[in-house]
């Protein structure tokens, strides 16, 4: 039972563009949702995150939107440089992990940055 | 800054063998996790520890065994190796419940 699930397993997109990646969840007691990027070779590093009580958070080039009516989320990139070239993985947590951070990984979406 | 160092980076391990992969943080964090990664999938929660002493189970504990008596570290151990355990394991901390997990960069394991 796939919990958080990234539908695109790619995207490619021209530098300058928008980059706008997906995902979905079926869990309606995720109360926390984060972003990771991840390069070939090394592990993820954090991106951005938003709690369920937002619907937007913006940092730099990064915006991550929540639609919790639909159970979405998206990661916005503008503009969209080649460095943005990565796997992307979408997580969630609920408030019942306690203290803990017991993150629910989506299978992951390879972004493609094209000079 | 060292962060979250994973040792070792690849092994290859024969069905029945034990192993200790080794993670160390320098952060000072409370919290640490271990997860796998499969071919194509998501990352899964092996094992997770609130602070030395204390080690509860994630998503998919079988087959392993950790223990945490120092801050600064956390190894997981394979007691008898099978192929299913071929993943590349990550291990990570943060220094909130639920903050942002750092992670390191990972020990691909073989069982053959």
């Amino acid at each position: 039972d796939q919990q958080v699930k990234q539908n695109s397993p790619s995207l490619s997109v021209q530098e300058g563009r928008i980059s706008i990646l997906n995902c979905d969840y079926t869990n309606s007691m995720f109360d926390y949702f984060l972003w990771y990027k991840k390069y070939p070779a090394e592990g993820p590093t954090f991106l951005i995150s938003i709690s369920s009580i937002k619907d937007k958070n913006e940092d730099g080039r990064f915006t991550v939107f929540l639609n919790k009516s639909a159970k979405h989320l998206s990661l916005h990139i503008v503009p969209s440089q080649p460095g943005d070239s990565a796997v992307y993985f979408c997580a969630a947590s609920t408030a019942d992990g306690g203290a803990t951070n017991k993150l629910i990984f989506g299978t992951g979406t390879l972004l493609a940055v094209q000079p | 800054n060292a962060g979250v160092t994973q040792t070792p980076k690849f092994r290859i391990l024969k069905i029945g063998q034990s192993m200790t992969l080794q993670c160390a943080q320098d952060m000072n964090h409370n919290y640490m996790y271990w997860y796998r990664q499969d071919p194509g999938m998501g990352l899964k929660l092996i094992y997770y520890s609130v602070g030395a002493g204390i080690t509860d189970k994630g998503e998919v504990p079988n087959g392993y065994n950790v223990s945490r008596s120092t801050t600064e570290d956390f190894p997981l151990r394979l007691e008898l190796a099978a192929p299913s355990q071929t993943s590349v394991y990550f291990c990570a901390s943060s220094g909130q419940g639920r903050g942002a997990q750092h992670f390191g960069d990972g020990t691909r394991l073989s069982i053959l």
